[in-house]
């Protein structure tokens, strides 16, 4: 489909394990924002791009998170030395441009990861 | 105290009633209000959105928005079984990043 699409779904990592996470935005869309969200929690936001620009990083937890946008589409979310506090559902969300009217987020299905 | 507030529930109506979701954020300069769905184990998907005060409708849906108070609802008439979801609400900020409550999970009850 033309919908957000992330991989991998589900990632198992032991602790101090590197991972990398995918999110293919909706072709056109310039704008990417990266979530976590825990059990029971709504998302909370970590970073956001404008194309390839990363314009917000404010929400990233620590220095071992990562996320680029190199080309302005596909997006990876990097997490070094992983801990049990990263378990969470990570979603990807795009829209279409950050103006009012085309603002509306769309979320990519989340990869969950689980850090044992 | 968290930016968005939204009663955790759940909320149990039966199958036909109205539910009323409500949600209060702290932020007074806020100008973009959303109601995302998100059923167990899948992705937040938009309901609706509002920006002016008052009342906007669609289909059975009705979202309602008080700056001055600072609360925004969501009104479900003629609830359905598969309304029964966790109900996000959320505010855009002047950076484009949407602020979430912790969202209030709905029971219709058949």
């Amino acid at each position: 489909g033309a919908g957000v699409s992330q991989s991998p779904r589900y990632k198992v990592a032991k602790r101090g394990q590197d991972v990398a996470l995918r999110c293919d935005p909706i072709s056109g869309h310039v704008s990417l924002f990266w979530y976590q969200q825990a059990l029971g929690q709504g998302p909370e936001f970590l970073t956001y791009f404008q194309n390839e620009a990363q314009l917000d990083k404010s929400g990233l937890p620590s220095d071992r998170f990562f996320a680029e946008r190199p080309e302005g589409s596909v997006s990876t979310l990097k997490i070094q030395r992983t801990q049990q506090e990263d378990s969470a559902v990570y979603l990807c969300a795009s829209s279409l441009a950050p103006r009012l009217a085309d603002n509306e987020q769309f979320f990519g299905p989340g990869t969950r990861l689980t850090v044992l | 105290q968290k930016e968005v507030e939204q009663n955790s529930g759940p909320l149990s109506v039966p199958e036909g009633a109205i539910a009323s979701l409500n949600c209060t954020y702290s932020d007074r300069g806020s100008q973009s209000f959303f109601w995302y769905r998100q059923y167990s184990g899948k992705s937040p998907e938009l309901i609706m959105f509002i920006y002016s005060n008052g009342d906007k409708e669609d289909g059975r849906f009705t979202a309602q928005l008080n700056k001055a108070s600072q609360y925004v609802s969501l009104l479900i008439r003629d609830s359905q079984p598969s309304d029964s979801a966790t109900y996000l609400c959320a505010v855009m900020d002047s950076s484009y990043k949407l602020i979430f409550g912790s969202g209030t999970r709905l029971l219709v009850r058949p």
